[in-house]
C-alpha cells in the first residue's frame, strides 16, 4: 500500500514570496489533515478536511494561508505571502475516518525555509 | 484546553538499559492516546495507542498504560537497542474529532 505522498520535500523561499505544497493521501482515507512542526516543537494541526469539506481550521491563519481539497483526495496548502515565522516542516497526514482512535498516516513533510 | 505534556530531552542511554519517558495529559471527557516515533531522517509513524483508561499499548517491546487518576501515558522498554533512537511524540485525541494534539518530543540516543 502506498504511502502518503508530499511535495517538494525541501523549499527555501523569500519573506513576502508565495508557496505551494502539495499531498496525495492514501487511496480511500477520507480524513486528511495538515499539520505544522516548528524546530524542536510537535506538530500543530492547520487544517483538517472530511472528504472535500474542511472540519477544522480554527488554527490557520488565514489571513495568509488557504488550502483545499478537490475531489476529497488531494489536496494543496498555500502559503501568501511568507513570513520568517513560517519556517517549518509542513506535515500531511491522512486517515480512514475522523473518529479519534484512527491512526493516522503521515507523509515525509515539506521542510520550508523563509529567509 | 487540550494539552500534553512530556519530558524534556535529549535521554541517552546504554544499549540494554530500561527506558521511561513521561507523558501527561489534560483534556475533558476520554480521549485517545498515543506514542509516535520519528526516526531519522523518516515521518512520524504510530508506535502504539490505548484508547480507553487501564488499556494498554504495545509494540516493538514498547509498551504505555493509559492511567485515568494520574492522566498519564508513559512509555517504557525494558531493554533498548541503538536502533530506538529516534525522536518520541506523546498525543491525544478526542473522540469527535481526530485532530492530534502533541507533545513537545524527546529524543533518544542510544549508545553502543
Amino acid at each position: 500500500e502506498a504511502g502518503v505522498a508530499q511535495s517538494p520535500r525541501y523549499k527555501i523561499i523569500e519573506k513576502r514570496q508565495s508557496v505551494a505544497f502539495w499531498c496525495n493521501p492514501i487511496s480511500g482515507h477520507a480524513t486528511l489533515y495538515w499539520y505544522q512542526q516548528i524546530l524542536g516543537q510537535g506538530p500543530k494541526l492547520l487544517i483538517q478536511f472530511q472528504n472535500n469539506g474542511v472540519v477544522d481550521d480554527s488554527q490557520l491563519p488565514k489571513d495568509r494561508f488557504s488550502a483545499e481539497r478537490l475531489k476529497g483526495v488531494d489536496s494543496t496548502l498555500k502559503i501568501q505571502p511568507a513570513k520568517l515565522e513560517d519556517s517549518a516542516v509542513y506535515l500531511c497526514a491522512s486517515s480512514l475516518s475522523d473518529e479519534g482512535a484512527y491512526e493516522q498516516y503521515f507523509g515525509p513533510g515539506t521542510r520550508l525555509t523563509v529567509t | 484546553g487540550n494539552s500534553v505534556t512530556q519530558m524534556e530531552g535529549p535521554v541517552t542511554l546504554s544499549e540494554e538499559a530500561f527506558l521511561t519517558i513521561n507523558c501527561t495529559y489534560t483534556a475533558t471527557g476520554y480521549p485517545s492516546l498515543f506514542w509516535y516515533v520519528q526516526y531519522p531522517g523518516e515521518g512520524l509513524q504510530l508506535l502504539l495507542k490505548a484508547t480507553k483508561a487501564d488499556d494498554k499499548g504495545s509494540n516493538k517491546g514498547f509498551e504505555a498504560t493509559y492511567r485515568k487518576e494520574t492522566t498519564s501515558f508513559h512509555l517504557e522498554k525494558g531493554s533498548v537497542q541503538v536502533s530506538d533512537s529516534a525522536v518520541y511524540f506523546c498525543a491525544l485525541s478526542k473522540g469527535s474529532q481526530g485532530n492530534l494534539i502533541f507533545g513537545k518530543g524527546t529524543k533518544l540516543s542510544v549508545k553502543p
